[in-house]
């Protein structure tokens, strides 16, 4: 069976440092993988998007970046960060194709103070 | 632009009541509709989905509602239980975008015993 592992779990990091969070997904190849960020309380935004090795697309500009190394890794990263990119990512994979089922790992909470 | 409206922001239901949360979206090139539940500090885990060419899909307590014509689908949880108590997001895709999903803003249901 797929499953999907997100690390770390909780991030408290200050403002102006680097981030890097990692996804990895097992039991699938050439899966479509996604970072999405939860603000309190709110629906989830969608930000990159990568339907293979070294090809991600960006939904909304800002502070972050994407990287996909290898085909079932996926890379979220910052080289400054910002207060405003507190919140809950949350890394998502689905079998791509027509098959349209999306599944998320547990997330990441990360606190820039 | 909110593509997915979600109703109502809240909902308290007593236990083996049913719960009812709405959707409606406007995109009407959106053919994939999820509903996620989610507990507090985990990643969305999905629990049913449909697609436009049925008005309704079941699966155990959780029924999935849908009106083409007034772009609207909703949740039905039948015998509500506290342990169903969590947010809840509609969602819905297209089939050019993958699963790159438009989350509505969530439902949080508490269900008293």
């Amino acid at each position: 069976s797929q499953t999907i592992h997100q690390w770390p779990a909780t991030l408290v990091q200050p403002v102006g440092s680097p981030l890097s969070l990692e996804c990895t997904v097992e039991g699938t190849s050439n899966p479509n993988l996604y970072w999405y960020r939860q603000a309190a309380g709110r629906g989830l935004q969608l930000l990159f998007y990568s339907v293979g090795i070294g090809q991600i697309s960006s939904e909304v500009p800002q502070n972050l970046s994407a990287s996909r190394p290898q085909d079932r890794q996926f890379i979220l990263s910052s080289k400054k960060l910002l207060l405003s990119d507190s919140g809950f990512y949350l890394c998502a994979w689905s079998g791509g194709g027509s098959v349209r089922e999306a599944f998320f790992g547990q997330g990441t909470r990360l606190t820039v103070v | 632009q909110q593509q997915v409206k979600q109703s109502p922001q809240s909902l308290i239901v007593q236990k083996g009541g049913i719960s009812i949360i709405n959707c409606a979206y406007e995109n009407t090139a959106f053919d994939y509709f999820p509903w996620y539940q989610q507990f507090p500090g985990k990643g969305p885990a999905l629990l049913i989905a449909i697609r436009p060419d049925v008005s309704e899909k079941k699966e155990g307590r959780f029924t999935i509602s849908f009106n083409k014509s007034a772009k609207q689908f909703s949740l039905h949880i039948m015998d509500s239980q506290p342990g169903d108590s969590a947010t809840y997001f509609c969602a819905a895709s297209r089939e050019t975008s993958g699963s790159r999903l438009t989350f509505g803003e969530g439902t949080q249901l508490t269900v008293n015993p």
